[in-house]
């Protein structure tokens, strides 16, 4: 069936380093991509999306690539801030029902 | 303000003692999905609906049940609680198909079972 891998955390970075978390998947079709947020105690929010191969989702400096040849969808920024820590899920869409996540990735970012 | 509600925000129950935690939007969405959210598992997904009446099962839909009489409210029914379905529960909606809009989720409904 399909699924979404992603890096465990936590990762812990200095403001203004650059930022990789890496998504892979698995589809049996072709699926519609996803980067959430979830900040504390609160609901997830999407971050971006990608619908088709080659796309790439952008949206608050983070981008990300749907890569069909590796089955990726790594997030990244170039310059992270302390207001970015948060855990990010990396998402996935049959394009018509159900939706799969990864197990997330906590991301700190130190002053 | 577009939003979609869930409540009980936070509840402790025993187990068997059933209960229903209410999902409510306000963005006349036809689409609307729950999800548990587990350590190390991430969201998964437990049933949806594309429309009143017309509900699905997602990946872990034991244990659970749903209805969809209104386009607004899409309750998530636990007849006989285990502690198992000790979890983090998130109600969701978009205005269509899930892989084309995007999914607003509630604030959460975090649930103990003893």
């Amino acid at each position: 069936g399909d699924s979404v891998t992603q890096m465990e955390g936590p990762v812990t970075l200095s403001e203004e380093a650059f930022l990789t978390i890496n998504c892979t998947y698995t589809a049996t079709g072709y699926p519609s991509l996803f980067w959430y947020v979830q900040y504390p105690g609160e609901g997830l929010q999407l971050l971006l999306k990608a619908t088709k191969a080659d796309d790439k989702g952008s949206n608050k400096g983070f981008e990300a690539t749907y890569r069909k040849e590796t089955t990726s969808f790594h997030l990244e920024k170039g310059s992270v801030q302390v207001s970015d820590s948060a855990v990010y899920f990396c998402a996935l869409s049959d394009r018509v029902n159900k939706f799969y996540f990864g197990s997330g990735t906590k991301l700190n970012v130190k002053p | 303000e577009a939003q979609v509600t869930q409540n009980p925000r936070y509840l402790i129950t025993v187990t068997g003692k059933k209960l229903t935690v209410t999902c409510s939007q306000n963005m006349n969405h036809e689409y609307m999905s729950w999800y548990r959210q587990d350590p190390g598992l991430g969201l998964r997904q437990i049933y949806y609906s594309m429309n009143v009446e017309v509900t699905d099962k997602g990946d872990v839909p034991e244990g659970y049940k749903v209805s969809r009489k209104e386009k607004r409210n899409f309750p998530l029914i636990l007849e006989s609680p285990s502690p198992n379905q000790t979890s983090l529960y998130f109600c969701a909606s978009s205005f269509g198909l899930a892989g084309a809009y995007e999914q607003y989720f509630g604030p959460g409904t975090r649930l103990t079972v003893t």
